[in-house]
């Protein structure tokens, strides 16, 4: 099936810092989407891109659907502590969505 | 609106025991997913249903997997004999329609099964 190649795995940040992290595929998709996943609790959407070199923004967050169609990433300016858990990305055909590893992120007070 | 609803958000068992795990999903929404969560594998997709009807299980791992959705407002995932390698965090999740405008699902809490 399909894979996601979704970078880093892991981030230990300051209070502060931008953030950025990125999904690749080996095949062309529609739709890229990013969720977070609060410890404890099941991924949220956060953004969902349709369009090839759209750009995004939810407050903080802005994503960008790569002008390929086969990558997208992900930046968080100005993280907080509530900015830790565990981001994915997800891409979506005619099939059910199919999820990156994720993005653990720990934020450093 | 109450959003997925799964339970128990815990169980720990003993392997051999049988476990059932329990989903509502939002009021509307026609499709259904069942996942698995651990830190070796991520998030698996293992069963989704459209219109209660299973429409994809090739992600359910073993025959000791089973899935039902009796209706609209209700699913369970069964697990018998559990095995201690069942150990994860199963997330149910539901969507409305199909098609690029339609592609977010809404997850459950989880349940954040023990198999001992």
């Amino acid at each position: 099936g399909q894979q996601l190649n979704q970078s880093p795995q892991s981030m230990f940040i300051q209070e502060g810092e931008d953030v950025s992290m990125n999904c690749t595929s080996s095949s062309i998709f529609n739709t890229w989407l990013w969720y977070k996943q609060d410890p404890g609790e099941g991924p949220v959407l956060l953004i969902a891109l349709y369009k090839a070199g759209e750009l995004t923004s939810n407050g903080r967050l802005t994503a960008q659907f790569g002008i390929t169609r086969k990558d997208s990433f992900l930046n968080i300016s100005a993280s907080i502590p509530s900015d830790v858990g565990i981001y994915f990305c997800a891409i979506s055909g005619n099939t059910p969505l199919v999820f990156g590893k994720g993005t653990r992120l720990s934020v450093i007070a | 609106d109450a959003g997925v609803i799964q339970s128990p958000r815990h169980e720990v068992t003993e392997m051999g025991q049988e476990v059932t795990l329990r989903c509502k999903p939002i009021s509307g929404h026609d499709y259904l997913f069942w996942y698995r969560q651990t830190m070796m594998r991520g998030l698996e997709l293992l069963i989704y249903f459209n219109n209660n009807v299973p429409i994809d299980d090739s992600g359910m791992p073993e025959d000791r997997f089973s899935a039902k959705m009796p209706n609209a407002s209700f699913s369970t995932l069964k697990i018998q004999p559990s095995e201690p390698r069942d150990s994860a965090v199963y997330f149910c999740a539901s969507k409305k329609g199909a098609g690029d405008s339609y592609n977010e699902q809404f997850f459950g809490p989880g349940t954040r099964l023990t198999v001992l």
